[in-house]
């Protein structure tokens, strides 16, 4: 089985601040590793996914890095934006499932 | 829209009465996945099909669970004898993976379809 733990449980920013969450994982795996983003109502969202070989990747505001030998990964959420503020998941492959962390609830305050 | 589709998406019943839920995935996609996500929780796996076949089942899905996949198309999700400790969201999810090497195994979810159990 493939072991999530994830936090902060919940973090408030300031508009155009950085907005950090960490997560570490168990088993290796060779897969991808992705963030998901979900709002109130509404499913998980595949935000954005690194694979394992790779120690940083750059969407737009959104940067994973990835710590292969320490187990971790973690988001950045740069220049935060109000529209951010949502419930983030990490996931770790596990067989061909995801485990999922617990989640962290981002509030960005205006 | 082609996304992954849920019904109903709220379920309110009497403990005791049985549940179905019903899963639309994407077309092409021929993994499905059940999750069960409860209050300021991630998801939970509960089992997952490959076309037709159910290959996986998480000790989460009791006996009084069922979920079929007829013909690897829509999926079913039933639950039977409902308990108050069944209350949640139950979110389906699909995927098209043709191996490790083809790229990520990206699961797409749908909005979910909420049981709530009186």
């Amino acid at each position: 089985q493939q072991q999530v733990k994830q936090s902060p449980q919940s973090l408030i920013v300031q508009k155009g601040g950085i907005s950090i969450i960490n997560c570490a994982y168990e088993n290796t795996a060779f897969d991808y590793f992705p963030w998901y983003q979900q709002f109130p109502g509404k499913g998980p969202a595949l935000l954005i996914a690194i694979r394992p070989d790779v120690s940083e990747k750059k969407e737009g505001r959104f940067t994973i890095s990835f710590n292969k030998s320490a187990k971790q990964f973690s988001l950045h959420i740069m220049d935060s934006q109000p529209g951010d503020s949502a419930t983030y998941f990490c996931a770790a492959p596990n067989d061909y499932k995801l485990s999922f962390g617990a989640g962290t609830t981002v509030t960005v305050r205006a | 829209d082609t996304g992954v589709s849920q019904n109903p998406r709220h379920k309110i019943t009497k403990r005791g009465q049985n549940v179905t839920f019903r899963c639309d995935p994407i077309s092409e996609h021929n993994r499905l996945y059940w999750y069960r996500q409860t209050l300021g929780q991630g998801p939970e796996f509960l089992t997952y099909f490959q076309n037709e076949a159910q290959l996986e089942k998480s000790r989460l899905l009791s006996d009084r669970f069922s979920a079929e996949r007829p013909k690897g198309s829509f999926s079913t999700l039933e639950i039977q004898r409902t308990e108050q400790g069944d209350s949640a969201m139950y979110l389906c999810a699909s995927s098209l993976r043709q191996g490790f090497s083809s790229g990520a195994n990206v699961l797409t979810f749908g909005a979910g379809s909420r049981l709530t159990v009186l």
